[in-house]
């Protein structure tokens, strides 16, 4: 069964430091997505991508973050100055389509720790 | 705006009975309303979907949820618990009628099942 994968799974990282986390959605799906838990809350939205353009976007995806699509198969969430607060586990997801009724098939994340 | 609300934390049941995971929703308009579980080192896996149509929606794993649009709930159940369900169950909601993209998440429900 075809599925969402993130690279890498543990990342550690010094405060002001860029990082870029990797997703590689199913292949035939045609919408991206970044979400994040930090430890002990809820899972949030960070943004939506479509066609090389972010759809959606929450109040949490400021100026510090960019997503891209640099290839037929990748998808890249850049935090360009992390914060201690970055810290989380930050989950890719990818559905066929845009429709409410679309599934969003989830990465296993990757866990982000900012020192 | 769209929420959702899972009351329980913890919910600790024994093989072989029933469970029942609890959600309510808040949404301006009409719901579409998912279930996801997360076991230890994974990603958020799909369960099941409340899209229109019947109330009773039946999932992957022998789970099932109830659409219940007067009490605003969508709680997951299975008739015979085993202990390889124990996982951490997310509920999520996505707002049909303002077309948003995102998912809205619970705060999660960990259940036990004891052997």
């Amino acid at each position: 069964e075809p599925e969402v994968t993130q690279t890498p799974s543990h990342q550690v990282t010094q405060m002001g430091q860029e990082v870029i986390l990797r997703c590689v959605p199913i292949s035939n799906h045609l919408y991206f997505y970044w979400y994040r838990q930090i430890l002990g809350q809820k899972v949030e939205f960070l943004v939506s991508f479509y066609n090389n353009e972010i759809s959606e976007k929450s109040e949490i995806f400021d100026d510090q973050f960019s997503v891209e699509r640099p290839d037929g198969s990748n998808f890249t969430l850049k935090i360009r100055s992390t914060k201690l607060e970055d810290s989380a586990m930050y989950f890719c997801a990818s559905s066929e389509g845009r429709g409410g009724a679309e599934t969003q098939y989830f990465g296993p994340g990757t866990r982000l720790l900012v020192l | 705006a769209q929420s959702v609300a899972q009351p329980e934390d913890q919910v600790n049941v024994a093989e072989g009975n029933p469970l029942t995971v609890k959600c309510t929703y808040s949404v301006s308009g009409n719901p579409y309303l998912f279930w996801y579980v997360q076991y230890p080192n994974r990603g958020l896996q799909f369960l099941l979907k409340y899209i229109t149509g019947d109330n009773l929606v039946k999932g992957s794993y022998g789970f099932e949820a109830e659409f219940n649009k007067s009490q605003t709930s969508f709680h997951l159940k299975k008739p015979s618990a085993l202990v390889s369900d124990s996982a951490l169950y997310f509920c999520a909601v996505r707002d049909i009628d303002f077309g948003n993209e995102k998912l809205t998440f619970g705060t999660g429900t960990r259940l036990t099942i004891i052997p």
